[in-house]
């Protein structure tokens, strides 16, 4: 069965400071793989999804920055953060185009 | 653009009351249907979906109709308990689209 793992699962990061968040599936192969953000009062954006290796959407222009270095491997970045990143951060997966799988997220606060 | 409208919350109800989310949509064409169920501190799960007109979800004693003629998907359980208390997102993934649309979410609460 398909597994999908995100980490950290909590950050405090101060503001101007770079973020890696990682996310990796496993039990399929060649998914599509997306980052959302749930923000409070802002339900859930898609940031970026990716249909294969290196290759990269962005439905939100922003400071945040994602990578596939792998074909199961999701990578959100950011150069310096800033205090509107806050939230939790989804990642998630699909075979089929439309039904989609989500992780556990991560909390990251910026302060 | 495509968009989901979901019944505001938060819903409280009593143990073994019946429920109901409404869900409403507006796209292009013949969407996909979801609804996804989130607890606390933890990520969505996919509770049930439906692909075309007249498909009815179904899974852990929740449903829900695809409703073309009236562009509804409304979330439908007979009997609720407290560990049902999550927060409800109905969703679409437009035809040809990688973006599911989603709505704001429905806190359900449920008191013995």
């Amino acid at each position: 069965s398909q597994t999908i793992h995100q980490w950290p699962a909590t950050l405090v990061q101060p503001v101007g400071s770079p973020l890696s968040l990682e996310c990796t599936v496993e039990g399929t192969s060649n998914p599509n793989l997306y980052w959302y953000r749930q923000a409070a009062g802002r339900g859930l954006q898609l940031l970026f999804y990716s249909v294969g290796i290196g290759q990269i959407s962005s439905e939100v222009p922003q400071n945040l920055s994602a990578s596939r270095p792998q074909d199961r491997q999701f990578i959100l970045s950011s150069k310096k953060l800033l205090l509107s990143d806050s939230g939790f951060y989804l990642c998630a997966w699909s075979v089929e185009r439309d039904t989609q799988y989500f992780g556990p997220g991560t909390r990251l606060t910026v302060l | 653009g495509d968009s989901v409208t979901q019944m505001e919350g938060p819903v409280t109800l009593s143990e073994e009351a019946f429920l109901t989310i409404n869900c409403t949509y507006t796209a292009t064409g013949y969407p996909s249907l979801f609804w996804y169920v989130q607890y606390p501190g933890e990520g969505l799960q996919l509770l049930l979906k439906a692909t075309k007109a007249d498909d009815k979800g179904s899974n852990k004693g929740f449903e829900a109709t695809y409703r073309k003629e009236t562009t509804s998907f409304h979330l439908e359980k007979g009997s609720v308990q407290v560990s049902d208390s999550a927060v409800y997102f109905c969703a679409l993934c437009g035809a040809g689209s990688y973006q599911l649309t989603f709505g704001k979410g429905t806190k359900l609460s449920v008191i013995p």
